[in-house]
């Protein structure tokens, strides 16, 4: 079994929808992270959050709101689509340092129509 | 200017072939480093971690250069699977907790 799930795999919803995606690790981390990556622009951290109750924005978190219910769920809701927010997004988790790795779940792609 | 930036590419090689990529930041509190393949459309993997001494795993090779602020990665011998993307990872935690992605370096080996 994967360590890092994400849920839905794909998703085309139309503009004004909430829409929320779900992450699940089995990875034992506290650390964990939602990005999107769009084609030349890379990946981009929106949420982050270091423990159950350690909430954080990134770089681009606007139009997007996290829950982090458990040590092993973390949850990023778009609460109403619009088009520029289709992109290929990744959940990830790591141990607590700096120099630890990122785990990555295997991406939803979300179309916005 | 971008806190890391790389050359987009696409770099094609032929089977065989040694190839490098380099990768600059801007952010001298930098602390961390790291090289991540991404095949298309899926998750990226850790390659591996940057040390400042520099550091080999098999046909892989990282560099750090503190003074000049990049980090490379050398491939001997390519083969056909390493086609991919790779994106180099600085971070920090100076201030606020920074893990940024390069934009990422495309692969082709060719036949």
């Amino acid at each position: 079994d994967a360590d890092v799930t994400q849920t839905p795999r794909n998703r085309i919803t139309k503009t004004g929808k909430r829409i929320m995606l779900e992450c699940s690790q089995t990875k034992g981390h506290d650390r964990m992270y939602w990005y999107r990556q769009d084609p030349g622009l890379g990946l981009r951290l929106i949420y982050y959050s270091f423990d159950v109750k350690d909430i954080n924005k990134g770089e681009i978190s606007d139009g997007y709101s996290v829950s982090r219910q458990a040590q092993a769920k973390f949850s990023l809701s778009l609460e109403s689509a619009i088009p520029n927010q289709t992109a290929l997004y990744f959940c990830a988790t790591s141990g607590d340092r700096t120099y630890n790795e990122q785990f990555f779940g295997p991406g939803t792609r979300l179309t916005v129509l | 200017r971008k806190e890391v930036e790389q050359d987009p590419g696409p770099f094609n090689v032929p089977e065989g072939a040694t190839v490098a990529f380099n990768c600059t930041y801007s952010n001298s509190a930098s602390q961390s480093f790291f090289w991540y393949r991404q095949d298309c459309r899926k998750e990226p993997k850790l390659l591996m971690s940057v040390y400042s001494s520099g550091n080999e795993d098999g046909r892989f090779t990282a560099q750090l250069n503190r003074a000049s602020q990049y980090i490379s990665l050398l491939i001997r011998d390519s083969k056909l699977s390493d086609s991919a993307t790779y994106l180099c990872v600085v971070s920090s935690t100076s201030g606020t907790y920074k893990y940024i992605f390069g934009t990422g370096t495309r692969l082709k080996v060719l036949a």
